[in-house]
């Protein structure tokens, strides 16, 4: 257990929809990294948030979105759902952006 | 683009030996190198940091880097069947610890056979 939660842990959408997916990171934790993670393949970065401010942003078009609460909890919001999007979106978090992140159960995402 | 490479597998080794791991990537500007361990179905989790050039050793597990070459490897001695899972290289623009911009290779899937 890393103390860094996401919901759901599986989601089912059709095309076209919107999805927000959400992380609560580790108390203490400032920043929290968002990650999707296709089938067979690696983890890839999407963007980091710290302290609120996006810090950072993966090769991924301005349809994921997301954002950081006072609470340093995050949201990530994929909107116009494509069959592509369907993968493991991975949140990490770390008490800053130099400390060692953990890792959350992950929220697979199915689009059909 | 920035690529990390590794060989997919999958790896097997019998139980006891070493098993060993190797990633190479292609951006010279990366400062900080990373292994995670990936059970199936489960979420990547830290293993080795590495941010020299040379070795670093912790428990069973060597991580070696080679700037120079753009290499780095992860050996594990007295390989378990728990050690069975996929293993991802990961690199990192800034030097340090964290989850900024990390560039993941696909993994290598390493089986221990008792």
């Amino acid at each position: 257990e890393t103390g860094v939660t996401q919901s759901p842990t599986h989601l089912i959408k059709t095309r076209g929809q919107q999805v927000t997916l959400r992380c609560s990171s580790q108390s203490g934790h400032n920043t929290v990294s968002w990650y999707q993670q296709a089938l067979g393949q690696g983890p890839q970065f999407i963007f980091q948030y710290y302290r609120e401010e996006e810090n950072g942003r993966g090769n991924f078009p301005p349809r994921f979105s997301g954002l950081q609460f006072p609470n340093y909890s995050s949201e990530l919001n994929v909107n116009a759902l494509e069959l592509d999007d369907s993968a493991l979106y991975l949140c990490a978090s770390s008490s800053s952006m130099n400390t060692e992140a953990f890792f959350g159960q992950g929220t697979r995402l199915t689009v059909v | 683009q920035k690529e990390v490479e590794q060989n997919s597998g999958p790896l097997s080794v019998p139980e006891g030996a070493i098993a060993s791991l190797n990633c190479t990537y292609s951006d010279r500007g990366s400062q900080s190198f990373f292994w995670y361990r990936q059970y199936s179905g489960k979420s990547p989790e830290l293993i080795m940091s590495i941010y020299s050039n040379g070795d670093k050793e912790d428990g069973r597990f060597t991580a070696q880097l080679n700037k120079a070459s753009q290499y780095v490897s992860l050996l594990i001695r007295d390989s378990q069947p728990s050690d069975s899972a996929t293993y991802l290289c990961a690199v990192s623009p800034r030097s340090g610890a964290g989850s900024y911009q990390l560039t993941f290779g696909k993994g290598t899937k390493l089986s221990v056979i008792p």
